[in-house]
């Protein structure tokens, strides 16, 4: 299994708290990406990296921000949390961009009361 | 109208049927994904390809280009194949995917 660690797995926030969602993998690929996964939609892209401090949007990034400081770091930060933004969200990364699977974290279920 | 349709989105079997999920997709891609999902939430990525057919152990994905269509075939179900899978394309040339919503598999013993 690709060495990735979301932290925290679980997280129960109010509104309006700023909230920071760790990835870490041991693997050193280039890319990483954060997704969140919603009830009736497919996996959606808010944020993804092809580098130390190279970081795109995705789809729906309104209201996170990323860092990325080390290659083996990638963090997602819900400045001012809504309930919009309760999901389970996902880190993954891949060697390659294009012709490389990407490899998956197992998710931090946030809650945002 | 999603870009990337799965059906069914609900299937139930019996232990030891053939199953067969199938994927549609509206744009051009240049390569697509199955994924699984099990119960406690972490996703594997199975299969990528751009065309043809890949096999690996029970599990077969096949892409048709021209009619748009990928389907994903389990031989001989098992209990332990029960999970979500999910299709995924990578639009033309574009890095990021496009992810269907799932077909939530169960087996039943």
């Amino acid at each position: 299994d690709a060495g990735i660690t979301q932290s925290p797995r679980h997280k129960v926030t109010e509104t309006g708290t700023p909230v920071t969602l760790r990835c870490h993998q041991t693997e050193n690929h280039r890319y990483m990406y954060w997704y969140r996964q919603d009830p009736g939609h497919g996996l959606r892209l808010i944020h993804y990296s092809y580098g130390v401090k190279d970081t795109d949007k995705g789809e729906v990034s309104d209201g996170y921000s990323v860092s990325r400081s080390k290659t083996e770091d990638f963090l997602l930060t819900l400045e001012s949390a809504t309930s919009s933004q309760t999901s389970v969200y996902f880190c993954a990364i891949s060697e390659d961009r294009f012709n490389q699977p990407q490899h998956f974290g197992d998710g931090t279920r946030l809650s945002i009361l | 109208k999603n870009e990337v349709e799965q059906s069914p989105q609900n299937l139930t079997a019996q232990e030891g049927e053939f199953i067969t999920i199938n994927c549609s997709y509206s744009v051009g891609i240049s390569a697509l994904h199955w994924l699984q999902q099990h119960p406690g939430g972490g996703i594997v990525s199975l299969f990528m390809l751009s065309s043809g057919k890949k096999k690996h152990g029970r599990l077969i994905a096949t892409i048709n280009i021209q009619e748009k269509h990928s389907s994903l075939h389990i031989t001989a179900s098992h209990p332990r194949d029960s999970a979500v899978y999910i299709c995924a394309v990578r639009r033309g040339s574009q890095g990021n995917l496009i992810f269907g919503k799932g077909t939530k598999l169960s087996v039943k013993p």
